[in-house]
């Protein structure tokens, strides 16, 4: 079946750095990409739906300056947190959509744990 | 619905027993939805969907019921094993929409 990858799968670093997280469709093209943020114990909220060749669409309340998303090809979709700081701590989740499955939900990756110091 | 608040429902049940989980979602135009399972660390994984044309939908062990009346939504999960200890989360879409709306989640404990 599709399969998401997404790397690193967990991330400490200092407060001030920048940190890029890898999300790759591993069998299918996915023109759409979806980042996600899940805080413990809550559920899942969509941050951005990242486009192939064109701009991220960020949900509102969503820093688009705070977590680029570049899309440049149809398999990977990568997310910065630039300038990351303890409050950007938290799981995120990425996933695509297989158009070739029509109406068939998203495919997730197993997430980043990101921790800032 | 939208997930709100902090403190994430739990169920336990033993090993061998039947489990419901509920969720009531508030669109009243989605159409179209979803259970997922999250282990802890891992991302959701997709377990069964139904759409709104439907009232009842079965799969491996898991049967999925929709009230489009009163906006209800469940899993049952027939002889409940340890494998199934999770997060389970239902998700909601409407129409052209291919972005679903995960509803609170419910902790699912099962003891051996």
């Amino acid at each position: 079946g599709a399969v998401v990858s997404q790397h690193p799968s967990w991330v400490i670093c200092k407060s001030g750095t920048s940190v890029k997280i890898e999300c790759r469709s591993l069998d299918f093209q996915a023109t759409t990409m979806f980042w996600y943020r899940q805080f413990p114990k809550q559920s899942l909220m969509l941050m951005a739906t990242s486009n192939e060749g064109s701009k991220a669409t960020y949900e509102q309340g969503v820093e688009k300056d705070k977590f680029l998303i570049n899309h440049a090809s149809l398999t990977l979709s990568t997310l910065t947190v630039t300038s990351a700081h303890p409050e950007d701590s938290s799981f995120y989740i990425c996933s695509a959509r297989d158009p070739g499955q029509g109406a068939q939900p998203q495919h997730f990756g197993d997430g980043t744990r990101l921790s800032i110091l | 619905g939208e997930s709100v608040g902090l403190h994430l429902p739990t169920l336990s049940v033993q090993e061998g027993d039947n489990s419901i989980i509920n969720c009531a979602y508030s669109n009243s135009a989605s159409d179209y939805f979803i259970w997922y399972k999250q282990e802890s660390g891992k991302g959701p994984q997709f377990i069964i969907d139904i759409r709104s044309n439907m009232d009842k939908r079965q799969g491996q062990r898991v049967t999925v019921l929709l009230n489009k009346t009163v906006k209800h939504l469940s899993l049952q999960i027939a002889a409940t094993q340890p494998g199934d200890s999770a997060v389970y989360f239902c998700a909601e879409k409407s129409g052209g929409s291919y972005i679903p709306t995960f509803g609170r989640g419910t902790s699912l404990i099962v003891h051996p």
